[in-house]
C-alpha cells in the first residue's frame, strides 16, 4: 500500500517571494512521483513528474521538486511565486508495475498575497 | 490532441436518481481512470480500463456504481440510487499502456460536479 502526506494544509506567502510546498510518501515499491496543480472547479493539470534518472525535476510555471528517497520526501519549490500561482497543489505517488493508479495527498492550498 | 473531456460539467439530481457520465480520453491512449474528489480532499481511485477490460475497481466502487468502455474509447460511470454521500467531483483521466517511462503520466479531464439534494 501507499501513502502521501502533506503536511500543510495551507500556506500564504506574498508575491515574489519563495516557497516551498511539502510531500512525503511511503511505500514498500519503487514509485514514481507527481506534482498536480487544481484551480477552483477544474480538473487537475500536470506541474512536474519523477519517473527515473536526475532527482531534480523542473516542471511547468517556474516550479520545480526534488526527490529524496532517503527521506521519502518530493517537496515542490518555486523562487518567485505570482498571483496566478494561488491555487490547490496535490502530491501523487505511483507504483512502478501494475495498474499504476494514483494515490494522492489531501493538498496543499497555495495562497499568494500582495 | 483536444484533451480529456468529460460530460457534463455539472449535475444536480435527487436523492434515489439514477445518473451518468461520461469521459472522452486523449485519442489513442488505452488507460481510462475513473477517480471522486470530495471537499478539501485529494482524488481516490474508483476504477480503471485498459482498452475496453475493467483491470481493478477499488472498494469505494459500492455495487451501485459501474463503469463501461465498450469499445475502447469513451467510458461511461452510472451511479444508481444516489445518495447525498455520492455528491463529488468525478475526475476521469487517461494515459497511454504504461511501462514506459515517460508513458507513465495521466492526464486528467476538468471533471463532473455531482451534487445530490
Amino acid at each position: 500500500a501507499q501513502s502521501v502526506t502533506q503536511l500543510d494544509s495551507q500556506v500564504p506567502v506574498f508575491e515574489e517571494a519563495p516557497v516551498e510546498l511539502r510531500c512525503n510518501y511511503s511505500s514498500s515499491v519503487s514509485v514514481y512521483l507527481f506534482w498536480y496543480v487544481q484551480y477552483p472547479n477544474q480538473g487537475l493539470q500536470l506541474l512536474l513528474k519523477y519517473l527515473s534518472g536526475s532527482t531534480l525535476v523542473k516542471g511547468i510555471n517556474g516550479f520545480e521538486a526534488e526527490f529524496n528517497k532517503s527521506q521519502t520526501s518530493f517537496h515542490l519549490r518555486k523562487p518567485s511565486v505570482h498571483i496566478s500561482d494561488t491555487a490547490e497543489y496535490f502530491c501523487a505517488v505511483s507504483s512502478t508495475g501494475g495498474g499504476n493508479k494514483l494515490t494522492f495527498g489531501t493538498g496543499t492550498q497555495l495562497k499568494v498575497e500582495l | 490532441d483536444t484533451g480529456v473531456s468529460q460530460d457534463p460539467r455539472h449535475k444536480i439530481t435527487k436523492r434515489g436518481q439514477n445518473v451518468t457520465f461520461r469521459c472522452d480520453p486523449i485519442s489513442e491512449h488505452n488507460r481510462l481512470y475513473w477517480y471522486r474528489q470530495t471537499l478539501g480532499q485529494g482524488p481516490e481511485f474508483l476504477t480503471y480500463f485498459q482498452n475496453e477490460a475493467q483491470l481493478e475497481k477499488s472498494r469505494l466502487l459500492s455495487d451501485r456504481f459501474s463503469a463501461e468502455r465498450p469499445k475502447g474509447s469513451f467510458s461511461t460511470l452510472e451511479i444508481q440510487r444516489t445518495e447525498q454521500g455520492d455528491s463529488a467531483m468525478y475526475l476521469c483521466a487517461s494515459s497511454p499502456t504504461p511501462g514506459q517511462g515517460a508513458r507513465d503520466t495521466q492526464y486528467f479531464g476538468p471533471g463532473t460536479r455531482l451534487t445530490v439534494l
